[in-house]
């Protein structure tokens, strides 16, 4: 079974333009949660979507912003990037969203490595 | 803002040598704690789904306990290996996972 796949692996970007990541869940998992790592910080949960939609937020400002799809794919996109936002972005795929189970298991992907310039 | 802490931050062990870490969490509340291990290099991958006060999982050498009460759990490796080397990341869920900052175990040959 093919794991949590997440596009591009590497990114780079200049101050105030937007960037959209990309996610594969597993398949048959309808979960997808994104996650943001700066250096120093652990993980930081950005949002999760289950059924195209968003069900749960993390404390971020409204540039990040995300959207699945009907094939549970998801995407998150950052607009007006500032040069704080220079991360690594993972995101994590489970059949159910933690609001319906907190024991399911979330799978990672590999993550995106964004630098803005 | 939840508060999921561990300790140590990082550590050195000697191959073949056991060691424990600690992650601390809220008491109140508690549904379910996660154990990951992440390898440089590659994607965080999940060791544990801790529930119940007193559960103890086991996986090859490493072995994690839960006390909910106090609100702690400890992951201990036995008989440490080079490939043990990674970062060991707690996360409490409360209908998200909140992570620690994890514990970097490097073990040396």
């Amino acid at each position: 079974k093919a794991g949590v796949t997440q596009t591009p692996r590497y990114l780079i970007k200049t101050r105030g333009q937007q960037v959209t990541l990309s996610c594969s869940p597993i398949s048959g998992h309808r979960s997808v949660s994104w996650y943001q790592q700066t250096p120093g910080q652990g993980l930081q949960f950005l949002f999760e979507y289950f059924s195209e939609t968003q069900r749960n937020k993390g404390n971020f400002p409204g540039r990040f912003s995300g959207r699945q799809f009907s094939n549970s794919r998801s995407e998150m996109n950052v607009s007006t990037l500032e040069l704080g936002d220079s991360a690594l972005y993972l995101c994590a795929s489970s059949l159910l969203p933690s609001l319906l189970s907190r024991t399911d298991t979330q799978y990672f992907g590999p993550g995106t490595r964004l630098t803005v310039l | 803002i939840l508060n999921v802490e561990q300790s140590p931050q990082s550590l050195h062990v000697q191959e073949g040598d056991s060691t424990n870490f600690t992650c601390s969490f809220p008491s109140s509340n508690f549904y379910a704690l996660h154990w990951y291990r992440w390898e440089t290099a590659k994607s965080p991958e999940a060791l544990f789904v801790m529930t119940l006060n007193g559960d103890e999982k086991k996986k090859g050498r490493i072995s994690a306990t839960l006390n909910t009460k106090e609100g702690y759990s400890y992951l201990y490796i036995k008989g440490s290996q080079p490939e043990d080397s990674a970062t060991y990341l707690c996360a409490f869920n409360d209908y998200k996972l909140s992570f620690g900052a994890g514990t970097t175990v490097t073990v040396r040959a």
